[in-house]
Parts: C-alpha cells; sequence; structure tokens
C-alpha cells in the first residue's frame, strides 16, 4: 500500500498569504496524484488531478506540481473560502489511498 | 448539473448489516466508474471500494473486503454497496463518488454522504 504523508498538518495563515502544502509518497506514483478541499460539513471537492490539472471550476490561484514522491500545493493568494482541509490521493496502485491531511487555517 | 445522492445509512448493531444507495444523475451512469470513500468522525477520507462503468469489474479495501459488496443498476442509475458483519471501526460518513471525465481513480463529483453508525 502507498502511504501519504501531508505536511504540514496545520498551516496558520491570513488572507492574502500564500499557502504552500506537501505530500509525499512512499513510492513513486508518478503523476497520479490530486488533491481535494473539504470544509466542515461538506463533501471533498477536487481541486487538482493528475498532480498540475486543475479541475473544471477552480480558481487559478490553486496550482499544483511534483512527480514521483513529492508533491506541492500552491494557494497564491488565499480568499477567506480558502480555509478547509486539504487531502491528497494517489491512483497509481490499489488500494487508492489518501493522506491525513493539512488543515489551513487563521 | 451532475448528482449524486446517498441513502440507507442509519445506527445498526455490531454483527448486523446495511444496504446504502446512491441514485445518480445529470450524466450516463454506465460511463463512469463509482466509487464508496469513507470519513470516520473526525478522521481522514478512505477508499473503500470502486466499480467500473460496465459493472465487471470491482476492487475492495482490505479492511471490508469478504464483508462489503459493491454493485451497480445501470438500468436505474444506481450505486449499491450491501454492508454485512458491519463492526464499530465502519462507523463513518459513507460518499458515493464518480470520476467523471477526469479518469478512473479521481473522485471528481461527491455526494453529501450518509452516516453509518454501529454501536450496540
Amino acid at each position: 500500500e502507498i502511504v501519504l504523508t501531508q505536511s504540514p498538518a496545520t498551516l496558520s495563515l491570513s488572507p492574502g498569504e500564500r499557502a504552500t502544502l506537501s505530500c509525499r509518497a512512499s513510492q513513486s506514483v508518478s503523476s497520479y496524484l490530486a488533491w481535494y478541499q473539504q470544509k466542515p460539513g461538506q463533501a471533498p471537492r477536487l481541486l487538482i488531478y493528475d498532480a498540475s490539472n486543475r479541475a473544471t471550476g477552480i480558481p487559478a490561484r490553486f496550482s499544483g506540481s511534483g512527480s514521483g514522491t513529492d508533491f506541492t500545493l500552491t494557494i497564491s493568494s488565499l480568499e477567506p473560502e480558502d480555509f478547509a482541509v486539504y487531502f491528497c490521493q494517489q491512483r497509481s496502485n490499489w488500494p487508492l489511498t489518501f493522506g491525513g491531511g493539512t488543515r489551513v487555517e487563521i | 448539473e451532475v448528482q449524486l445522492v446517498e441513502s440507507g445509512g442509519g445506527l445498526v448493531q455490531p454483527g448486523g448489516s446495511l444496504r446504502l444507495s446512491c441514485a445518480a444523475s445529470g450524466f450516463i451512469f454506465g460511463t463512469f466508474a463509482m466509487s464508496w470513500v469513507r470519513q470516520a468522525p473526525g478522521k481522514g477520507l478512505e477508499w473503500v471500494s470502486t466499480i467500473s462503468g460496465s459493472g465487471g469489474g470491482t476492487f475492495y479495501a482490505d479492511s471490508v473486503k469478504g464483508r462489503l459488496t459493491l454493485s451497480r443498476d445501470n438500468s436505474k442509475n444506481t450505486l449499491y454497496l450491501q454492508m454485512n458483519s458491519l463492526r464499530g471501526d465502519d462507523t463513518a460518513v459513507y460518499y458515493c463518488a464518480a470520476d467523471g471525465a477526469y479518469g478512473s481513480g479521481w473522485f471528481g463529483y461527491w455526494g453529501q454522504g450518509t452516516l453509518v453508525t454501529v454501536s450496540s
């Protein structure tokens, strides 16, 4: 099973600041990595797939990068609605696995 | 507009059974792989199971293999998860998800979730 480790667990920032979230895989997942955003009481929402492709309707301030074992989600300038929990997920191998999440808080 | 609506959750005793359903609309159901992803209270996301668009292929997490069975009825646009021999650690919100046009293995669309509580 591929283990995804996200860091930091919590990121404390202010609106307008840049957020950099990390996801590290226990073995190479090529570019088969996605990022999701989850707000309290809501289902997750797909932000980025195949490491760097934004899903439909996702603002350009969200970007993904990386390949192999190291990946980054960057939010260029935080908006109030961006404070949430972010999960990475791999589809390189079964079972599909998620990282433990990074909470972005004010 | 893609819509996924789960139902069937509730309180069940350990060892009991439950069947979850997910009604889909807004897309050609048989063209997308469908999955269940669960989230225990206050915890992260855990992939449970995936079924191909045709229903010919199913995949399960080791934690549920042999106890949960995933199926679909493409004529009714509905996904099912039969849950048997339930345990306390199965307690979670269960989300139905579709891969959408993003490719198999991604969860492009999600339902609102249904809560399953396993407790005596």
